[in-house]
C-alpha cells in the first residue's frame, strides 16, 4: 500500500511570498489532516477533511491560510502571504473512520520563511 | 488545560535499560490511543496502538491503558540506540478528532 505522498519536501521562500504543499492521502482514506508541527512540540490539526468537506478549521488562520479537497482525494494548503512565523514543518496525515483506525502521515514539507 | 500530557524529557537510559513514557489525557470519551515514533527530521512513525484496558505488548515494545486513571504508557525493553527519538502520544475521540502530546525525547545511551 502506498503511504501518504506529500509535496514539496523542502521550501525556502521570503517573507509575504505565497507558497503551496500537495498531499495525497492513502488510497481509500476518507479524512485527511493537516497539521504544522514547530520544533520541540506535537502536531497541531490545521483543518481536517471528511471527504471533499471541511469539517474542522477553527485552527486554520484563515485570513491566510487556505486549503482545498478537490473530489475528495488530493489536498493543496496554501499560505498567502507567508509570515515569519509560518517556519514549521506541515504534515498531511490520513486515516479511515473507524474507531480504531490510526493516522497515517505523511513526509512533510519543511517550510522556512526569511 | 492541555487534551494530552507527556513529560518532554528528556528521558536518558542505559542500552538494554527498560525505558518507560507516560501520558495522560483528559477527555473521557476518548477512544483509542497510539504511541508515534518520531525520529529527528522525520515524520511521525505509528509504533503501537490500544483500546482496551490493561497491557498490550509487540516486541520489545509494551502499551498499558488504564482508562479509570486516563493514563496510557508506553515501555520498551532491551533499549536500543535506534530507539533514541521523540515519542508521541495521541489520543482519538469521536468525530474522528486526533490529540497529541509534546513528546518525550528519549536518548539511550550506549
Amino acid at each position: 500500500e502506498a503511504g501518504v505522498v506529500q509535496s514539496p519536501r523542502y521550501k525556502i521562500i521570503e517573507k509575504k511570498q505565497p507558497v503551496a504543499f500537495w498531499c495525497n492521502p492513502i488510497s481509500g482514506h476518507n479524512t485527511l489532516y493537516w497539521y504544522r508541527q514547530n520544533l520541540g512540540q506535537g502536531p497541531e490539526l490545521l483543518i481536517r477533511y471528511e471527504n471533499e468537506e471541511a469539517v474542522d478549521d477553527s485552527q486554520l488562520p484563515k485570513d491566510r491560510f487556505s486549503a482545498e479537497r478537490l473530489k475528495g482525494v488530493d489536498s493543496t494548503l496554501k499560505i498567502q502571504p507567508a509570515e515569519l512565523g509560518d517556519s514549521a514543518v506541515y504534515l498531511c496525515a490520513s486515516s479511515l473512520r473507524q474507531t480504531n483506525s490510526p493516522l497515517h502521515f505523511g513526509n512533510g514539507t519543511r517550510l522556512t520563511v526569511t | 488545560q492541555k487534551e494530552v500530557e507527556q513529560n518532554s524529557g528528556p528521558l536518558s537510559v542505559p542500552e538494554g535499560a527498560i525505558a518507560s513514557l507516560n501520558c495522560t489525557y483528559s477527555d473521557r470519551v476518548s477512544q483509542s490511543f497510539f504511541w508515534y515514533r518520531q525520529y529527528s527530521g522525520k515524520s511521525p512513525e505509528l509504533i503501537m496502538s490500544i483500546y482496551s484496558n490493561g497491557d498490550k505488548e509487540d516486541g520489545r515494545f509494551t502499551a498499558q491503558l488504564n482508562k479509570a486513571s486516563q493514563y496510557v504508557s508506553l515501555l520498551i525493553r532491551d533499549s536500543q540506540p535506534s530507539d533514541s527519538a521523540t515519542y508521541l502520544c495521541a489520543v482519538k475521540i469521536p468525530g474522528n478528532q486526533f490529540y497529541f502530546g509534546t513528546g518525550t525525547s528519549l536518548t539511550v545511551i550506549p
